[in-house]
């Protein structure tokens, strides 16, 4: 079946270091590839998302490339702030099919002054 | 804005009690859903809605049941609440069709079971 694998964390930065979160799929055909966003406290609320190869999302300077070759849709940020800290869910929804997402666990990134 | 509301923020009950846990989306969604979110674990989908009183299963649905009686409303029902279904629950929406549909959360209801 479909499946997300997201690079366990927590990951812990420093303010302005470059974040990458690695997330891979396993689909049929050509899902659709989201990464959602949870800060504190909050439901999740999406962040970016991808629907076709090479498509590339970006938001609040996050960016994520879909790749079919690799099966990828790695997370990044050039520079992060301590705002930044969250918890960052890639997901992906099937083509064409049902109507779920499939969630990867989730990346625990806290960002320290 | 679409907004998604859940009835509770925060819940305690008591093993054995009937818990019903309350959604509401303000934007014509077709879809809505349930899903658990425990540590280590992620989101997993208890059971979703395409349309009013229809439902489908998800990956967890034991112990628990739904009701979709009006189109922007959606209740996740615990019959017998026991300590392992202690946890977030988190309702989210979206419109039926399309690939790229994002789905909606609400802030989430973390429910204690002692």
């Amino acid at each position: 079946g479909d499946s997300v694998t997201q690079m366990e964390g927590p990951v812990t930065l420093s303010e302005e270091a470059f974040l990458t979160i690695n997330c891979t799929y396993t689909a049929t055909g050509y899902p659709s590839l989201f990464w959602y966003v949870q800060y504190p406290g909050e439901g999740l609320q999406l962040l970016l998302k991808a629907t076709k190869a090479d498509d590339k999302g970006s938001n609040k300077g996050f960016e994520a490339t879909y790749r079919k070759e690799t099966t990828s849709f790695h997370l990044e940020k050039g520079s992060v702030q301590v705002s930044d800290s969250a918890v960052y869910f890639c997901a992906l929804k099937t083509q064409g099919g049902s109507e779920k997402l499939v969630f990867g666990k989730g990346t625990k990134l806290t960002v320290n002054p | 804005d679409v907004k998604v509301t859940q009835s509770s923020r925060y819940l305690v009950k008591r093993t054995g009690e009937k818990v019903f846990l309350e959604c509401v989306q303000d934007m014509d969604h077709e879809n809505m859903f349930w899903y658990r979110q425990d540590p280590g674990l992620g989101l997993r989908l208890i059971y979703f809605s395409y349309d009013v009183k229809m439902k489908e299963k998800g990956d967890i649905p034991e112990g628990y049941s739904v009701s979709r009686e009006k189109k922007e409303r959606f209740s996740l029902i615990l019959e017998s609440a026991s300590t392992n279904q202690t946890s977030m629950y988190l309702c989210a929406s979206s419109y039926l069709g399309g690939g790229y549909n994002e789905q909606f959360f609400g802030p989430g209801t973390r429910l204690t079971v002692l």
